[in-house]
């Protein structure tokens, strides 16, 4: 059975702290997402990552992959409040077309 | 560009009936996805089309689940016979689909959220 895990589930900050998240996935995958939710709103993707050892970066936000390990991260610089949100990975399993496969995501509050 | 729509956004049903939800994809999108999405989880891939042709399926889908895309622009998903655990958001995507790479992000719709009593 393919899993997607994330962790942590659930996450407080403090503005201006810096913190990771993870995605560990089960199944060989070049292709790997990073979406954000708000509170009853729909998803907003954040990054494509493509290939081993990709690095993308907007803002207060770096995603980067390792296909090897299976290890996607969400690296979070100096928080702020707007950040509070839910964020899921998602990969394509590259024997399996193009379904995504999403994690149970990761709530995070920034707390001024 | 209006972006993904769904309709309905909220619909209430009684077991047993049938449902159907409509999504409007953003217009030169060839690719659309439906997922199901249950509080405190991640969405849940049911089907996409590229153009008209539905390429994949869940495994996982019931057979009282069928979507549609007659003319590869809109797209419907009927729940038939529905049961309380049918309950969750039912989200559409849409995506640039001519090959991998960047024109592959999915963009969202609001989603309809299905209540059976």
């Amino acid at each position: 059975e393919l899993k997607v895990e994330q962790n942590p589930l659930f996450l407080s900050m403090q503005e201006g702290k810096n913190y990771t998240i993870y995605c560990n996935y089960s199944t060989t995958s070049d292709r790997l997402y990073w979406y954000r939710q708000d509170p009853g709103k729909s998803l907003e993707s954040l990054f494509v990552l493509l290939s081993n050892g990709a690095v993308k970066q907007e803002g207060r936000l770096m995603a980067s992959l390792d296909t090897k390990a299976r290890l996607s991260t969400l690296h979070i610089t100096a928080a702020v409040h707007d950040l509070s949100a839910t964020y899921f990975c998602a990969v394509v399993p590259s024997n399996t077309g193009n379904q995504f496969y999403f994690g149970t995501g990761t709530s995070l509050t920034v707390i001024p | 560009d209006t972006g993904v729509s769904q309709n309905p956004r909220h619909k209430i049903t009684k077991r047993g009936q049938n449902v159907t939800f409509r999504c409007d994809p953003i217009s030169e999108h060839n690719r659309l996805y439906w997922y199901r999405q249950t509080l405190g989880q991640g969405p849940e891939f049911l089907t996409y089309f590229q153009n008209e042709a539905q390429l994949e399926k869940s495994r996982l889908l019931s057979d009282r689940f069928s979507a549609e895309r007659p003319k590869g622009s809109f797209s419907t998903l009927e729940i038939q016979r529905t049961e309380q655990g049918d309950s969750a958001m039912y989200l559409c995507a849409s995506s640039l689909g001519w090959r991998r790479g960047p024109q592959e992000t999915q963009y969202f719709g609001p989603g309809t959220r299905l209540l059976v009593l």
